[in-house]
């Protein structure tokens, strides 16, 4: 059971670049966020998704994209890369949906760098 | 005001000292409170979980929440260098499916 699996690990993009981050997790879980965390600042939600097919926006959703064609993946999408956007990402998910004691399942986050 | 105010830290104690770590908050509507202890490099891991307010009681660790005062707390006993990390407090609103962090505390036991 890996839980929840961030692929890269690192990441180092010119400004302008676009790639994907990807998330899966294998606990057929209902829920799936993307948090971006900086020095000072916190974790701050960039989107979510409550199931296949849905997804809405957290507090810092702009310059990122997400889909959630299956249940076991939630890709993020960065569209034109910028400095501002360098951040550790980190990705969870949880059996269901906020506030019916259903605790967030983090991954490993990605490093992203953008120069 | 941002809605989840916490102390960066850092703090350091002893080891075997007792650690209070808290945070405030201004939404009242936050029903559900958690605390996540993120070691260096890795992902937030839940440590606690409390619905509306009252103590919940796990190990060495205590969760209060006092939602009169909009504050919440976390006690670790027989504090130990391996419980040093950076704790998250979050919370969410029944109504909504977002959780909010606080900025995390760093918190250093000294052997």
């Amino acid at each position: 059971n890996a839980g929840v699996t961030q692929t890269p690990k690192f990441q180092v993009l010119k400004t302008g670049q676009s790639m994907t981050l990807q998330c899966a997790q294998d606990m057929n879980h209902e829920y799936m966020s993307w948090y971006r965390q900086d020095p000072g600042m916190g974790l701050r939600l960039i989107h979510y998704s409550v199931g296949a097919g849905i997804t809405d926006q957290g507090e810092v959703p702009n310059g990122y994209n997400v889909s959630r064609s299956t249940t076991e993946d939630f890709p993020l999408r960065l569209l034109s890369a910028a400095p501002s956007q360098t951040s550790v990402y980190f990705c969870a998910s949880s059996y269901s949906r906020q506030g019916n004691n259903s605790p967030l399942h983090f991954g490993n986050g990605t490093r992203l760098t953008v120069t | 005001q941002k809605e989840v105010e916490q102390d960066p830290g850092p703090l350091s104690v002893p080891e075997g000292a007792i650690v209070s770590l808290n945070c405030t908050y201004s939404n009242s509507a936050f029903q559900y409170f958690m605390w996540y202890r993120q070691y260096s490099r890795k992902g937030p891991e839940l440590l606690m979980y409390t619905y509306s307010s009252g103590n919940k009681e796990d190990g060495r660790f205590t969760a209060q929440v006092d939602k009169s005062s909009k504050y919440i707390s976390l006690f670790i006993r027989d504090s130990q260098p391996s419980d040093s990390a950076t704790y998250l407090c979050a919370m969410s609103d029944y109504r909504d499916d977002k959780i909010i962090f606080g900025k995390g505390t760093r918190l250093h036991i000294l052997p």
